[in-house]
């Protein structure tokens, strides 16, 4: 079955210190996507990142970037120099194929990130 | 303009009462969800609909009727609530082919109180 793992449920950082948030995948697909999202304390979901199962190479923007091992299936999410407005619940999800050919999103149970000033 | 706007924002209402929450997406999307956010935070679907037809019906007490009148729109019907429906619903879209497949879409969510 597919399922996605942040094995992470709370993390505490000081201001300016490195995080990194963890998500293990796994799946019967050989194309699939994984996402992440960003859940502030307003509660919306904020779309951050999607990666093609095919494309491995690492992504960086800005203060955040991307570890994508298939070999491993991680899938994993780092801040640099994490500020007070990073402190959020963090979800990794992936996508599941259906016979019907669309697919639906399965989500990790999310990691709670507090940046303390 | 929003993307994927749901109504209301919040919603507080009594035991055995019946209410709808309405989504509307104006991205062109195919597919839209409804997800239900537990107090963990935790997220699941419960259904999905494609080009108006139902294609996920996770295990959903039948209280709970999902109507898409067309592409653009994925209401949510609940009937004689209880209060273990007290969460945070989501509704979503997204544009699935072979070819591609794009992030899901969320509206800002309903904070559905049963008292």
């Amino acid at each position: 079955a597919q399922k996605v793992t942040q094995a992470q449920t709370e993390i505490s950082v000081v201001e300016k210190e490195d995080v990194t948030l963890d998500c293990v995948y796994e799946t019967r697909d050989t194309t699939y996507y994984l996402f992440w999202y960003k859940q502030p304390p307003s509660g919306e979901l904020v779309f951050l990142i999607r990666r093609n199962s095919f494309d491995e190479q690492n992504e960086i923007s800005g203060r955040y970037s991307w570890n994508f091992q298939k070999s491993t299936s991680s899938f994993n999410f780092t801040i640099t120099a994490s500020q007070v407005v990073d402190s959020a619940v963090y979800f990794c999800a992936l996508s599941e194929s259906l016979t019907s050919g669309t697919y639906k999103y399965i989500f990790g149970t999310g990691t709670r990130l507090k940046v303390l000033a | 303009d929003t993307a994927v706007s749901q109504t209301p924002k919040y919603l507080v209402t009594q035991m055995g009462n019946d209410k709808s929450i309405k989504c509307e997406q104006n991205l062109g999307h195919d597919t839209m969800y409804w997800y239900k956010q537990d107090s963990k935070k935790f997220l699941k679907i419960m259904f999905s609909y494609n080009n108006k037809e139902l294609i996920i019906n996770e295990t959903v007490p039948n209280r709970f009727s999902p109507k898409s009148p067309d592409k653009a729109h994925l209401n949510l019907h609940i009937n004689s609530l209880e209060l273990g429906d007290s969460a945070v619903y989501f509704c979503a879209s997204s544009q699935v082919s072979r070819l591609l497949n794009t992030e899901a879409f969320f509206g800002q969510g309903t904070r559905l109180t049963v008292v």
